[in-house]
């Protein structure tokens, strides 16, 4: 059973400061990862998506990848209430399946 | 990113019921569709791999007999939830992606009551 793991939250971070997001997952074949932003009663959007090794910028969101580790982080800086929502980590599985594995996601709370 | 419609975006039906939400993939051909299922509180499932032109694949625990999917055209899918019941409610999502590449966009989801 392929896996993602994701700490539920809330995590409560105050206005302006970095928000860290955590996923790990069991396929060590996986090669592209994802985060998605998903606001309540709504559908997920596509935040940031990372293939390689490191870190990717994307304005106030930086996504790190450990592949030796398989562990994937997101981190939100200057973190305003509008970022207040669940964050979901996507793994996409290894096999040519293109089909992708979800976590619980983590819901963030940015209080002012 | 890529526009993905679904329609519609909610519908109350009575259990027994049959019910057919669309997924169109607006500004480029999807040759792949996927179906999700996201109860409160939980991540989403996938349900079933819908590729154009072919049959879908469907997960494991999901029954294909209740849950038709047609992928008729690039850019068009369906879900049917065929004679449905209340355990069925839930919120059901779509996503498409690019021909060879793995990021999916998501369309905006159906909230599905059945009384």
């Amino acid at each position: 059973q392929k896996e993602v793991e994701q700490n539920s939250g809330p995590l409560s971070v105050p206005e302006g400061a970095i928000a860290s997001l955590n996923c790990t997952y069991s396929d060590r074949g996986s090669q592209s990862f994802f985060w998605y932003r998903q606001y309540s009663g709504k559908s997920p959007e596509l935040i940031m998506s990372i293939y390689s090794n490191g870190d990717k910028e994307d304005g106030r969101f930086t996504a790190q990848l450990n592949k030796a580790s398989q562990y994937v982080s997101l981190l939100i800086r200057d973190s305003q209430p509008s970022d207040s929502a669940t964050y979901l980590c996507a793994v996409c599985l290894s096999g040519g399946y293109n089909k992708l594995i979800f976590g619980a996601g983590t819901r963030l709370a940015v209080h002012p | 990113g890529a526009v993905v419609s679904q329609h519609p975006s909610r519908v109350i039906c009575k259990s027994g019921t049959s019910v057919k939400i669309e997924c169109r993939s607006l500004d480029f051909q999807a040759t792949t569709m996927f179906w999700y299922r996201q109860f409160p509180k939980q991540s989403l499932m996938l349900m079933a791999t819908s590729n154009e032109g072919s049959k879908a694949t469907y997960e494991q625990g999901v029954e294909k007999d209740k849950f038709l999917i047609n992928h008729a055209s690039l850019t068009l899918s369906t879900l049917t939830v065929t004679s449905a019941h209340p355990e069925d409610s839930s919120f059901y999502i779509c996503s498409a992606s690019f021909p060879g590449i793995n990021e999916q966009y998501f369309g905006p989801g159906t909230r599905l009551t059945v009384t």
